[in-house]
């Protein structure tokens, strides 16, 4: 049972354009999530995070937005690099349980120059 | 620089042999994790220490242990490797109370 679901396994954007990675989960229980990115050869780096209290934390050129009645959250990366090109990974903690992340089975994003 | 080491890299064992996998960080934290990825699949947590105390997923295999002889090293050991083992490891770290956690480059693990 998949709690944590990206549903598009793979990505392709232009430079310069928006890059929307999405995320659905099914357990209400979750009150934080987070975004990895994972290059090749590479552990995942952590991106951007957000509490359940909001719906919206931007960094940068990264904004990660959560629509709780939906259980869903998405990445927009704004404008799209080249760089950017990578496996992004979804992942939800639930309430009291420390730091135990489930994870979602990732999105591989490819940024074309 | 502060970071999560793991050796080895790449790791070929036969069916039934047994493996270990080492992690070391320097960062410092409290807490270590061991997670499986197969193949375009979420990495799943198998365990993880909080200082010393060990903490075991319900559906880990009991063919998955851990050590931790210290702050800064952890060891996955798979006592007899089967064929759908083969997968990235990763050994992540984190501070307690904190949800941001580290990741090693990950060991891949062959099994033939």
């Amino acid at each position: 049972d998949q709690q944590v679901k990206q549903n598009s396994p793979s990505l392709s954007v232009q430079e310069g354009r928006i890059s929307i990675l999405n995320c659905d989960y099914t357990n209400s229980m979750f009150d934080y999530f987070l975004w990895y990115k994972k290059y090749p050869a590479e552990g995942p780096t952590f991106l951007i995070s957000i509490s359940s209290i909001k719906d919206k934390n931007e960094d940068g050129r990264f904004t990660v937005f959560l629509n709780k009645s939906a259980k869903h959250l998405s990445l927009h990366i704004v404008p799209s690099q080249p760089g950017d090109s990578a496996v992004y990974f979804c992942a939800a903690r639930f309430n009291n349980a420390g730091n135990m992340l489930t994870f979602g089975g990732g999105t591989r994003l490819m940024v074309k120059p | 620089d502060a970071m999560v080491i793991q050796n080895p890299r790449y790791q070929v064992t036969q069916f039934g042999k047994p493996v270990t996998l080492s992690c070391s960080q320097t960062l410092n934290h409290n807490v270590m994790y061991w997670y499986q990825q197969k193949s375009s699949q979420a990495p799943k947590l198998l365990f993880h220490y909080y200082d010393k105390d060990f903490n075991n997923e319900a559906d880990t295999p009991d063919n998955f242990q851990s050590r931790r002889p210290n702050t800064s090293f952890c060891f996955l050991d798979i006592r007899s490797p089967g064929l759908g083992d083969a997968a990235m490891y990763l050994c992540a770290t984190s501070r307690a109370g904190f949800d941001t956690q580290y990741f090693g480059p990950g060991t891949r693990l062959t099994v033939l």
